[in-house]
């Protein structure tokens, strides 16, 4: 599995686009990047996924650069219930996910 | 609904007490995962199944024990040999078949020892 690297901790204004990095450089060619999200106390939340092209869907859009070693998750239009930890994640076929400490999104009225 | 339920919501373990936490899917997913949460961390791996009668061990499998007796069903037993066994713990489902990997969550367990 490929290591990812988020900042710690973001803050959006509400109404503006969040626009969340990652780092994946070791990502090995059949890896899929995913992101997932978890507000307090509750089960993470699948957002979207990519492998080589850019993705978008009712949630968000995922941009994956050229080389693949970063990706941008974008919230286009955050609300305050987007506030939560979003994370990152570079894996292939069925293995198990591997959470990191993910990035806290604070979005503020 | 189709979806991932977990039971209970809140837990409370004694000292020496094994407690089963429970997991059940009907979203005919194959692959069943438990995940152990600490405050302010990611999720760890404790152990996983990808077929009826077969796990596998994750990160943090110590002090744990699962079944896969049912396709729908991935019951977790917290024993007394957890020493630190206060978390959220998390279930999540997948289906084997797809080619990616997305997994879909329960709302979580939280195991508290009195």
């Amino acid at each position: 599995d490929a290591k990812t690297t988020q900042p710690t901790s973001m803050d959006c204004a509400e109404g503006r686009a969040a626009n969340l990095p990652c780092n994946h450089s070791t990502i090995s060619g059949n890896e899929y990047v995913y992101w997932y999200r978890q507000i307090h106390s509750q089960g993470p939340q699948y957002i979207i996924h990519g492998l080589k092209n850019n993705e978008t869907n009712e949630m968000a859009s995922l941009i994956i650069t050229e080389d693949r070693k970063s990706s941008t998750l974008i919230l286009p239009h955050a609300t305050l219930r987007d506030t939560a930890v979003y994370y990152c994640i570079a894996i292939s076929g069925n293995t198990p996910l591997v959470f990191g400490k993910g990035t806290r999104l604070s979005v503020i009225a | 609904d189709g979806g991932i339920t977990q039971s209970p919501k809140y837990l409370f373990r004694k000292e020496g007490q094994n407690v089963t936490l429970s997991c059940e899917q009907n979203l005919n997913h194959d692959a069943m995962y438990w995940y152990r949460q600490d405050p302010g961390q990611g999720l760890r791996l404790i152990y996983y199944s990808q077929i009826v009668n077969d796990f596998q061990k994750g990160d943090i499998a110590e002090g744990y024990s699962v079944s896969r007796e049912k396709k729908e069903s991935f019951p977790l037993t917290v024993t007394s040999a957890q020493k630190n066994p206060t978390a959220f713990y998390l279930c999540a489902s997948t289906s084997h078949r797809a080619p990616v990997n997305i997994q879909y969550f329960g709302a979580g367990t939280r195991l508290s020892v009195l």
